[in-house]
């Protein structure tokens, strides 16, 4: 059962242009959503978070947009640039059942920004 | 720079042979994680200890263990690898998990069972 689900397996967009990644959920508990990034040979690396409180959070060109209700968030990235090239990956995490510890994470989505 | 460092990047063993693969830290974080990640899949927690309390995932095998001597320190071992055991490991850190805070990860080492 895949509680956190990244149905686009690739994107491809232009330098310059938004990229917009998007992920579901099913686990209404999930109250901690993340984005992590993974370059090839290298470990995730930790891009952005909210928390079930907002709807939104923005870092530089990297926004989070979070819709309880839908169970569906979404990375927005503008502009994009070819260093932004990497798998990213959604990950959610619950507060209570004391499983807080346990990030679930989708399988991720390859962006690729085009000159 | 302060960091999660997985030694070695890459480890090739045989069949049944035992392996143990390395993490430290130097964020003097509580929590450390072990992930298993296969290709084209989602990370999969197999433990993770905060401190020295270890805590196992139900349904991470028997072969799999992990020590934790110190706080810096968490090695992950397999007793019998098998061929479905060829994976990327992540080693993960977390200050606490009481409050909402990113895991940071290791560069993992790759796994391959001859």
């Amino acid at each position: 059962d895949q509680q956190v689900k990244q149905n686009s397996p690739s994107l491809s967009v232009q330098e310059g242009r938004i990229s917009i990644l998007n992920c579901d959920y099913t686990n209404s508990m999930f109250d901690y959503f993340l984005w992590y990034k993974k370059y090839p040979a290298e470990g995730p690396t930790f891009l952005i978070s909210i928390s079930s409180i907002k709807d939104k959070n923005e870092d530089g060109r990297f926004t989070v947009f979070l819709n309880k209700s839908a169970k569906h968030l979404s990375l927005h990235i503008v502009p994009s640039q070819p260093g932004d090239s990497a798998v990213y990956f959604c990950a959610a995490s619950s507060n209570s059942g004391g499983s807080n510890y346990k990030l679930t994470f989708g399988k991720g989505t390859l962006l690729t920004v085009n000159p | 720079d302060a960091m999660v460092i997985q030694n070695p990047r890459y480890q090739v063993t045989q069949f049944g042979k035992p392996v143990t693969l390395s993490c430290s830290q130097t964020l003097n974080h509580n929590v450390m994680y072990w992930y298993q990640q296969k290709s084209s899949q989602a990370p999969k927690l197999l433990f993770h200890y905060y401190d020295k309390d270890f805590n196992n995932e139900a349904d991470t095998p028997d072969n799999f263990q992990s020590r934790r001597p110190n706080t810096s320190f968490c090695f992950l071992d397999i007793r019998s690898p098998g061929l479905g055991d060829a994976a990327m490991y992540l080693c993960a850190t977390s200050r606490d998990y009481r409050l909402n805070q990113p895991q940071h990860f290791g560069d993992g080492t790759r796994l391959s069972i001859l």
